[in-house]
């Protein structure tokens, strides 16, 4: 399996711009993680999902944020309008089961710069 | 936002040395403890996931222990190399989500 993979790597863009980051979870993963991380708050949960459904979004920073999974294989975390502070480190991670003792594996990441 | 804290947040190692660090965790509501190994410019990659009391998990040089009702977990690595160089990252799962400790950056030196 080709694990977890996140598109693009990199991402510089505009202040008031949209940006639209993708991942590709593993296969037969049930479960779906949105990660930021920041070197003010270390690495946060922004979102998941279980068989496609969002379960708990509390992490969202505000509604700029926004994340959806159409299918198994396809999920995307969206900005609208994106800011300089939401510069960091984007990662998705999926697991087969809740987060407990199932192990999550990680994307590569996507490095966000909001000019 | 769950109370994870790791220590040191840094240190360095001769080649060879062994080391430990600390995983501190709330001691209610524990579902599992979960350590990831993270290299720069890598995503984070698991390395154990331990969820009884007294767990004892190893991983060729790695190895690591848990105490759920004083809520620490220690880390060890043993003759370390320079392979080894990452930071160290504990998470804590309360039922369903992980909150994840800030990482002890560790630095071997030949």
């Amino acid at each position: 399996d080709a694990g977890v993979i996140q598109s693009p790597r990199h991402e510089v863009t505009e202040m008031g711009q949209e940006v639209t980051l993708r991942c590709k979870p593993i296969s037969g993963h049930d479960y779906l993680f949105w990660y930021r991380q920041t070197m003010m708050r270390g690495l946060e949960l922004l979102i998941y999902f279980n068989n496609n459904v969002p379960i708990d979004d509390s992490g969202m920073p505000e509604d700029r944020f926004s994340a959806k999974m159409p299918n198994a294989s396809f999920s995307t975390l969206k900005i609208q309008p994106s800011e300089p502070r939401d510069s960091a480190v984007y990662f998705c991670a999926s697991s087969l089961g809740p987060a407990g003792g199932d192990t999550q594996y990680f994307g590569p990441g996507t490095r966000l710069t909001v000019l | 936002i769950l109370n994870v804290e790791q220590s040191p947040q840094s240190l360095h190692v001769q080649e060879g040395d062994s080391t430990n660090f600390t995983c501190s965790f709330p001691s209610s509501n524990f579902y599992a403890l979960h350590w990831y190994r993270w290299e720069t410019a890598k995503s984070p990659e698991a390395l154990f996931v331990m969820t009884l009391n007294g767990d004892e998990k190893k991983k060729g040089r790695i190895s690591a222990t848990l105490n759920t009702k004083e809520g620490y977990s220690y880390l060890y690595i043993k003759g370390s190399q320079p392979e080894d160089s990452a930071t160290y990252l504990c998470a804590f799962r309360d039922d369903y989500k992980l909150s994840f400790g800030a990482g002890t950056t560790v630095t071997v030196r030949a």
